[in-house]
C-alpha cells in the first residue's frame, strides 16, 4: 500500500508569484484534504476535493484553489503569494469524505516566500 | 469558530515516567477525535483515534474521551525519548457533511534519559 505523497520537498518563491503543489493520495482514498501550517501552530484547513468537485472550503482567499483528478491525485495553487504564505502545506488523503475517518498526511511542501 | 485548546507546554518528563496531554474542544456535536504526533520539520503522523466516550489502549498509548467534559486526553506510559515531538488534538466537524479538522497549537514534549 502506498502511503500520502507531496511534491515539492521545498520551494522559495518571491512575493507576488504564483505556485503549484502537488499530492499523490494513498491508495483507496477518494477524497484529499490541503491544510496549512504556520510555524508554532496547528494545521489549519484550506479546502478539500472528493470525486473532483470541492467539497468545502475554510477560511482561505479565492488565490488558493486546488484540483482533483480521476486518479484521486490534487494539486493546490496559490496565486499572487504573500509573505505571509510561508508555511509547512499538507494534504492528507482519506477514504471518504465522511468525518470519521481518519486522515493520513502526506511529509508536506515547506513554502517560503521572500 | 470551532476551537481546540490544548495544554500550552512544553511538558517535560523522565524516561519511563507517564506523560499526559490534555485537550477541550468547543463543538459538542464533534464526534471523532484524534492524536497526531509530529516529530520537528516533519508532518503530522495519527497514532489514535477515539469515538466513543471511555478508554481507548495502543500499545503504550492511551486515549482517554469524555465528551459530557469535551475533554479528551493522551497518555504515554513508559515514555521514550523517542517520543520527544509534538502532540496535537484534532477534532472532526460534524457541523457540515465535511471532513475537516480542527487542531490545537500542539503540545511540545520532551522527554530525557
Amino acid at each position: 500500500e502506498t502511503g500520502v505523497t507531496q511534491s515539492p520537498t521545498h520551494l522559495i518563491k518571491t512575493r507576488g508569484q504564483q505556485v503549484t503543489l502537488r499530492c499523490s493520495s494513498q491508495s483507496g482514498h477518494n477524497t484529499v484534504s490541503w491544510y496549512q501550517q504556520a510555524l508554532g501552530q496547528g494545521p489549519q484547513f484550506i479546502f478539500q476535493y472528493y470525486r473532483e468537485e470541492e467539497n468545502g472550503r475554510g477560511n482561505f482567499p479565492p488565490r488558493f484553489s486546488g484540483l482533483q483528478f480521476p486518479n484521486y491525485s490534487s494539486e493546490l495553487n496559490v496565486n499572487a503569494l504573500e509573505l505571509d504564505d510561508s508555511a509547512l502545506y499538507l494534504c492528507a488523503s482519506s477514504p471518504d469524505p465522511g468525518g470519521y475517518d481518519e486522515q493520513f498526511f502526506g511529509p508536506g511542501t515547506r513554502l517560503t516566500v521572500l | 469558530q470551532k476551537e481546540v485548546e490544548q495544554n500550552s507546554g512544553p511538558l517535560s518528563v523522565p524516561e519511563g515516567a507517564i506523560a499526559s496531554l490534555n485537550c477541550t474542544y468547543s463543538d459538542r456535536g464533534s464526534q471523532s477525535f484524534f492524536w497526531y504526533r509530529q516529530y520537528s520539520g516533519k508532518s503530522p503522523e495519527l497514532i489514535m483515534s477515539i469515538y466513543s466516550n471511555g478508554d481507548k489502549e495502543d500499545g503504550r498509548f492511551t486515549a482517554q474521551l469524555n465528551k459530557a467534559s469535551q475533554y479528551v486526553s493522551l497518555l504515554i506510559r513508559d515514555s521514550q525519548p523517542s517520543d520527544s515531538a509534538t502532540y496535537l488534538c484534532a477534532v472532526n466537524d460534524r457541523g457540515s457533511t465535511l471532513g475537516r479538522l480542527y487542531f490545537g497549537r500542539g503540545t511540545q514534549l520532551t522527554v530525557w534519559p
